[in-house]
């Protein structure tokens, strides 16, 4: 049964840092990865969707990266602003989407 | 931008009464979901249907829930009788094709049972 850790469960940083999110997986079995944004009460934004092809996706300060072999994959965002505060998370696709827990993230002006 | 919409954005209701949330997908998607949150928990898979059919489904969804896209262009999740334990945040999500496409989510629908 596929399991998704994320790492850290919270991070604080201030604002302007660069930062790194963790995702890991235990089947590398998968058709793609993709990365969520939730804030509070909220929907689940897509981020990046990353093909199990592919090595990384680029969008604006986001750039997320996977190593299916190793069942990793990694969020990093660039020059974090007090507007990226809010919930990632990390969800491999096998028949369905299977989630992380999530990372929570505040940005600090 | 198209977008995933959903109604009620909040339902009450009391045990053992039948609900219905209601999704719009994207329109030109064939392929929809339904996902559900318990506060302070993953978000887990439903439910998938495509061409009229169920595709998939998880350990949740019992008999007690069923799915219908009753014209071209709604979604419904039923929940026959509701118990405490179905309180969550409910997402349906749609995707252009199958495996391995990109899925988008609504808003959610915050189904509290009293």
């Amino acid at each position: 049964k596929q399991e998704v850790t994320q790492i850290p469960a919270a991070l604080s940083v201030p604002e302007g840092e660069n930062l790194v999110l963790n995702c890991s997986f235990t089947d590398s079995a998968i058709y793609n990865l993709q990365w969520f944004r939730q804030d509070p009460g909220k929907g689940l934004t897509s981020l990046l969707l990353i093909q199990s092809s592919q090595r990384e996706q680029t969008s604006g300060r986001l750039n997320a990266s996977l190593d299916k072999s190793s069942g990793r994959s990694t969020l990093y965002i660039a020059a974090s602003q007090p507007g990226d505060s809010a919930t990632y998370l990390c969800a491999v696709l096998g028949y369905a989407l299977n989630f992380g827990k999530g990372t929570s993230l505040l940005v600090t002006p | 931008e198209p977008e995933v919409t959903q109604t009620p954005s909040h339902q009450v209701t009391q045990m053992g009464q039948e609900v219905i949330l209601r999704c719009v997908p994207i329109s030109n998607h064939l392929y929809f979901y339904w996902y559900r949150q318990i506060l302070g928990q993953k978000v887990e898979f439903l439910v998938s249907f495509y061409n009229n059919e169920i595709s998939e489904k998880s350990e949740i969804f019992d008999d007690q829930f069923s799915v219908e896209r009753p014209d071209g262009s709604n979604f419904t999740l039923k929940i026959r009788s509701t118990k405490l334990e179905d309180s969550a945040m409910y997402f349906c999500a749609s995707s252009e094709q199958g495996v391995g496409y990109e899925q988008f989510f609504g808003p959610g629908t915050r189904l509290t049972v009293l």
